[in-house]
């Protein structure tokens, strides 16, 4: 119930395209559901993050759709760019504490 | 703010070899939290710090595993008796209480067991 999953695990995307990402959940105490951007001989660093209150969220060319009914939520990246490649993590925090449970992570590559 | 500080950057130890990672959070955060990072289980919680006090330790693999926070700006995982199967790549990260969750990750520690 503490798992998220995340698919696909790579992802190879043609400069200009749109990149998704999608991330599944069990457990509805999840309350905070962010994404985050790691690049190679770094940490990951958090992009943008959703609360299950909005269905949408969007940060320049990054957005999060959310669909509570389905445990579903899902990182847009629009008008990918080479600069873009990197993996991405979705997490969701429960509500009760204060640790992020992360899923596997997509490998994303923009083709120049 | 210098962000999270991670040392060393790179270790390669012999098996049975005692490991120690350090890690200083970002000034004035509360909560300090160690991942490891491996290809075969991704982004793992190990343990986490509120106020220098372990909260939840659950995620720690074994008993050769330990960790400790001294003081608000220092916190040590140590190893051992170190293991092949314990090289990875080991994360601190630190955040503030309060409605905002975001966590800071440092550079991680590449650790090689050989």
């Amino acid at each position: 119930q503490q798992q998220v999953k995340q698919s696909p695990q790579s992802l190879i995307v043609q400069k200009g395209g749109i990149s998704i990402i999608n991330c599944a959940y069990e457990n509805t105490a999840f309350d905070y559901f962010p994404w985050y951007q790691q690049f190679p001989g770094k940490g990951p660093a958090l992009l943008i993050a959703i609360r299950p209150d909005v269905s949408e969220k969007k940060e320049g060319r990054f957005t999060i759709s959310f669909n509570k009914s389905a445990k579903q939520f899902s990182l847009h990246i629009m008008d990918s760019q080479p600069g873009d490649s990197a993996t991405y993590f979705c997490a969701a925090r429960p509500g009760s504490a204060r640790q992020l449970t992360f899923g596997s992570g997509t490998q994303l590559t923009v083709l120049p | 703010d210098a962000g999270v500080i991670q040392s060393p950057r790179h270790e390669v130890t012999e098996m049975g070899q005692e490991v120690t990672l350090r890690c200083k959070p970002i000034s004035g955060h509360d909560y300090l939290f160690w991942y490891r990072q491996t290809m075969m289980r991704g982004l793992e919680l190990l343990i986490y710090f509120n106020n220098n006090v372990p909260i939840d330790d659950s995620g720690m693999p074994e008993d050769r595993f330990s960790a400790k926070m001294p003081n608000a700006s220092f916190s040590t995982l140590k190893i051992q008796p170190s293991e092949p199967r314990d090289s990875a790549v080991y994360f601190c990260a630190s955040s503030l209480s309060g409605g905002k969750y975001e966590q800071y990750f440092g550079p991680g520690t590449r650790l090689t067991v050989t």
